[in-house]
């Protein structure tokens, strides 16, 4: 079953408008890590933002924060006003470590493919 | 700050070749990752490692095999090539098991195999 559903496939946003990349996330761990990562068409992977799952505040880096909605099970990225970099392909992501097994893996989304137009 | 190396950046295969993809992790990182991407799909897992013992397995081929040295650089190697392999090769590396800190990825492999 996908633990990490991203339900946008792609979006079109207009320069300087924020924009919500949707992520809902399914763990029956108490301990996991919440990542959105950013793929241009160059192909590197950009870490953006991280959310433990015992945070209490949502987290925040620069003009990306994480809208973390723990029993709804929902972590979106916000984007404040958008910039045409910000094009790119965009990563929901979690990390489980097994409490027993020590079975440690990052899991990601299908991604939304970010348009920002001009 | 130093980042995650991977080497080589590219490489071209032909079928049924071998190929060897190697990872230097950030220094004092302990943990490495190997994930897959193929042409539009998301990564995948396929090996870690902690303090060089395989810590999980993802769906990684048996063709393809992998270790983390005492210098905690890692190296995949991948023999039989075929088509489908053909893909972005991720390594990660984080420091500690037991805290959910932040991987951090390298710049990936590029794997073209013909």
């Amino acid at each position: 079953a996908q633990k990490i559903t991203q339900t946008q496939p792609g979006m079109f946003v207009q320069e300087k408008e924020a924009v919500t990349l949707d992520c809902t996330y399914d763990t029956s761990d108490p301990s996991y890590g919440l990542f959105w990562y950013k793929q241009p068409s160059s192909g590197e992977m950009i870490f953006l933002i991280y959310q433990g799952s015992y945070d209490q505040q949502n987290a925040t880096e620069g003009r990306y924060s994480l809208n973390f909605q723990k029993a709804r099970k929902s972590a979106n990225l916000v984007i404040s006003a958008s910039q045409l970099g910000d094009s790119a392909m965009y990563f929901c992501a979690m990390r489980e470590v097994h409490p027993r097994t020590g079975d440690d893996k990052i899991i990601f989304g299908k991604g939304t493919r970010l348009h920002i137009l001009p | 700050a130093a980042g995650v190396i991977q080497s080589p950046r590219h490489l071209i295969k032909e079928k049924r070749e071998t190929a060897t993809l190697k990872c230097y992790p950030i220094p004092r990182h302990d943990t490495v990752y190997w994930y897959q991407q193929g042409p539009g799909q998301d990564p995948q897992f396929l090996i870690s490692f902690y303090e060089k013992m395989q810590s999980d397995k993802g769906s990684i081929p048996d063709r393809f095999s992998a270790q983390q040295f005492s210098d905690y650089h890692s190296e995949l190697n991948m023999s039989s090539l075929e088509l489908g392999d053909s893909a972005l090769y991720f390594c990660a590396s984080s420091s500690g098991l037991a805290g959910l800190n932040t991987q951090y990825f390298g710049p990936g492999t590029r794997l073209t195999v013909l």
